[in-house]
């Protein structure tokens, strides 16, 4: 079965330090690769997507992950996290034989702390 | 600017009682979808549709079944609600491009409790 683990559930991190959230998925032949960000009682929004070439990916509000084929990941990366990114992260992942349906990981739950 | 909209940010009902969450989008958005979130598990899909009156299983439809009558509006039912139906309803639209290369875009969600 297809799958997405997010291994971190919750990550503290001080404001203005970098962060690194982990998604790993199922080997597939072909996948897009998609990162959201939940705030607060909202619901959730794009951050980025991987769909080909550049295996580096930006986004909105100064994040980036990368495409790793060979370890099936695509970590979400910040430089300098602000307070304003306290949020909850979610990996999501296209199989191809899924047909439109994505596979969402777990979460991760930033607390940003001054 | 994309909006879906949910009918209610929180709703309180009894065991077995039917239960209507109704989910609107203005962008003429192909698929949409009915999510449960709950902690430490993420999204999960419960069903979709693709076209008006077209609809199909999801992850987890036991206990849930959809309406979809206008492009714009699609609705999960609980036809009889238990308290382990208590979660997160997150509803999403996107257009139907080849391959799932496509954005979702979601409602604010409704967090149904069952009592």
């Amino acid at each position: 079965a297809q799958s997405v683990t997010q291994l971190d559930s919750q990550v503290p991190v001080f404001e203005e330090a970098p962060v690194e959230l982990r998604c790993n998925y199922s080997s597939s032949v072909s996948v897009y690769l998609f990162w959201y960000v939940q705030y607060p009682n909202q619901g959730l929004q794009l951050l980025l997507k991987y769909l080909s070439g550049s295996t580096l990916v930006k986004g909105i509000n100064g994040f980036e992950a990368e495409f790793n084929k060979s370890q099936t990941s695509f970590h979400l990366r910040k430089p300098s996290v602000h307070i304003s990114d306290t949020a909850e992260y979610f990996c999501a992942v296209h199989y191809s034989a899924a047909g439109n349906k994505l596979t969402f990981g777990g979460g991760t739950r930033v607390l940003v702390k001054p | 600017d994309v909006k879906v909209t949910q009918s209610s940010r929180y709703l309180v009902k009894r065991t077995g009682e039917k239960v209507f969450l109704e989910c609107v989008q203005d962008m003429d958005h192909e698929n949409m979808f009915w999510y449960r979130q709950d902690p430490g598990l993420g999204l999960r899909l419960i069903y979709f549709s693709y076209d008006v009156k077209m609809k199909e299983k999801g992850d987890i439809p036991e206990g849930y079944s959809v309406s979809r009558e206008k492009k714009e509006r699609f609705s999960l039912i609980l036809e009889s609600a238990s308290t382990n139906q208590t979660s997160m309803y997150l509803c999403a639209s996107s257009l139907r491009l080849a391959g799932g290369r496509e954005t979702q875009y979601f409602g604010p969600g409704t967090r149904l409790l069952v009592l």
